[in-house]
C-alpha cells in the first residue's frame, strides 16, 4: 500500500520552460512535505519543504503547492535548466513528528530537460 | 555538501554473513534515520536513533539493529545477509527527531550480496 504516489515515472521538458512534477498521498496524517532531488551514485539533496498550515512555498526557481483535499502536491520549476536533470522525490511525514516514524517517499519522478 | 559522511562507499558480502555500516552526522544533529533504497524505488526508513535510543521503527526484521554513540555517529548493523538485502542503504541526520526540520542525507552505501 503506496501512501506517497508520484504517478510519472520520468518526464521530460525543454530548457528554460516550466517542470511540473506531482505527488499524491493516502495518508491524513501527513502533515509536513519535502522534495528531494538525486543524482546517480549520490544521496538525495533536500530542495524544498512545505508544512500543512500552509499551501505555497517558494524558494527561488523551486515552488511547492499543496492541496491538502485533494492530498496532492506539486513542484513547480521555472526556469528549468540542464543541471535539474535528476531524479525527484516527494517524501512526507505524519502528524506525530515525523521524526520517529521517518519519512514515506514516493518512488520518484526522472526529469531529464532536453536543451 | 550536507556534512552527512557514510562509510564503506561500497562492498560486497556473501549470504548469511553479518555487515556494519558507519554514518556520522551533521555537526550539532542529535537524531540519525537509517533507509533502504532498492533499485527503481524511493528509499524506506529501517528506523531512527534520537539521543543514542531507538524511538522509531519501519517495517524490517530484527536482524535489522543499529547503535548510536554519544557523539551522535551512528552504525547500522544487518545479521544474516539475504539476496534482497542488495540495495543503497542512507544514513540521514536532523535535529529533534526531524520535527518539521530539515533532514540531510548521506551519500550512501552500496550493498550487494551474491
Amino acid at each position: 500500500d503506496q501512501q506517497v504516489k508520484q504517478n510519472s515515472p520520468s518526464l521530460s521538458v525543454q530548457e528554460g520552460r516550466i517542470s511540473i512534477l506531482n505527488c499524491d498521498y493516502t495518508n491524513s496524517m501527513f502533515d509536513y512535505f519535502l522534495w528531494y532531488k538525486k543524482y546517480p551514485a549520490e544521496g538525495p539533496t533536500f530542495l524544498i519543504s512545505i508544512s500543512s498550515i500552509k499551501d505555497k512555498n517558494e524558494d527561488g526557481r523551486f515552488t511547492v503547492f499543496l492541496n491538502k483535499s485533494a492530498k496532492h502536491l506539486s513542484l513547480h520549476i521555472v526556469p528549468s535548466q540542464p543541471g535539474d536533470s535528476a531524479v525527484y522525490f516527494c517524501a512526507a511525514s505524519a502528524k506525530r513528528g515525523g521524526g520517529a516514524d521517518g519519512l514515506t517517499f514516493g518512488k520518484g519522478t526522472h526529469l531529464i530537460i532536453q536543451p | 555538501e550536507t556534512g552527512v559522511t557514510q562509510s564503506p562507499t561500497h562492498l560486497i558480502k556473501t549470504r548469511g554473513q553479518q555487515v556494519t555500516l558507519r554514518c556520522s552526522s551533521q555537526s550539532g544533529h542529535n537524531t540519525v534515520s537509517w533507509y533502504q533504497q532498492a533499485l527503481g524505488q524511493g528509499p524506506q526508513f529501517i528506523f531512527q536513533y534520537y539521543r543514542e535510543e531507538e524511538n522509531g521503527r519501519g517495517n524490517f526484521p530484527p536482524r535489522f539493529s543499529g547503535l548510536q554513540f554519544p557523539n551522535y555517529s551512528s552504525e547500522l548493523n544487518v545479521n544474516a545477509l539475504e539476496l534482497d538485502d542488495s540495495a543503497l542503504y542512507l544514513c540521514a541526520s536532523s535535529l529533534d527527531q526531524g520535527r518539521g526540520n530539515t533532514i540531510y542525507f548521506g551519500e550512501g552505501s552500496w550493498l550487494t550480496v551474491v
